[in-house]
């Protein structure tokens, strides 16, 4: 399996509600990223985990929590957001952390927040 | 500071003519350089890496240290190109971030 995947495609949430999204990857890779991106923008990089080690957080918001629980699963559980988070998530993974990788993207997971 | 620029959002070239999509960066240290492209509806993926000096899709881009640049380029264009194309930066000290240059949107008219 040579494919990242991303669990929904779409999703829509009110600001008081609670949810999660998944990303998967069996590629063996140990190092994986969760982005936010914006319509025409370049992906903004949220958070890096390096061997399933949170070791990058761009000051995202606490409403944002990122979680690993095993080298091939990323999850993003979201409470709390605000309209201006609605954009596309993207995950990505690459081999080995610290060694200039290229990164292999999911589809994403269209996420609004009304 | 670590920056990566793209000085075309929108790019439109006729069928067959040649391309060329600029990227400059701006990085003290020893940078890895990439293309990624995102088609239409589907996800971003690698284009090509610097390192690698090969040609995906009839596109080929040179590291120019002393220009600091990373330009792509093709020389006939195909209306298949049309797509949005990032110049990305890391390194292997920059702890895994990546650094996306804001995209440049070729069009390819028939």
């Amino acid at each position: 399996d040579t494919e990242v995947t991303q669990t929904p495609k779409h999703l829509v949430m009110g600001m008081t509600n609670k949810k999660s999204l998944k990303c998967e990857q069996h590629m063996g890779h140990r190092a994986m990223y969760w982005y936010k991106q914006k319509a025409k923008k370049p992906p903004e990089l949220m958070f890096v985990y390096s061997y399933e080690k949170l070791s990058i957080n761009e000051s995202v918001p606490s409403r944002f929590s990122p979680e690993c629980p095993n080298s091939s699963l990323l999850n993003l559980h979201l409470h709390a957001l605000q309209p201006e988070d609605s954009a596309l998530y993207l995950c990505a993974s690459s081999q080995v952390p610290g060694q200039g990788y290229e990164q292999y993207f999911g589809p994403g997971t269209r996420l609004t927040v009304t | 500071a670590q920056r990566v620029t793209q000085p075309e959002k929108l790019l439109s070239v006729f069928k067959g003519a040649p391309v060329e999509l600029k990227c400059n960066y701006s990085y003290s240290g020893s940078p890895e350089l990439f293309w990624y492209v995102q088609y239409s509806r589907q996800r971003l993926q690698l284009l090509l890496r610097h390192i690698s000096r090969e040609s995906i899709k009839g596109f080929t881009a040179d590291l120019n240290k002393g220009e600091t640049s990373f330009h792509l380029k093709k020389p006939f264009a195909q209306e298949e190109d049309s797509a949005m194309y990032y110049c990305a930066l890391t390194s292997k000290t920059s702890y895994d971030k990546v650094i996306f240059g804001p995209g440049t949107s070729l069009s390819v008219i028939p």
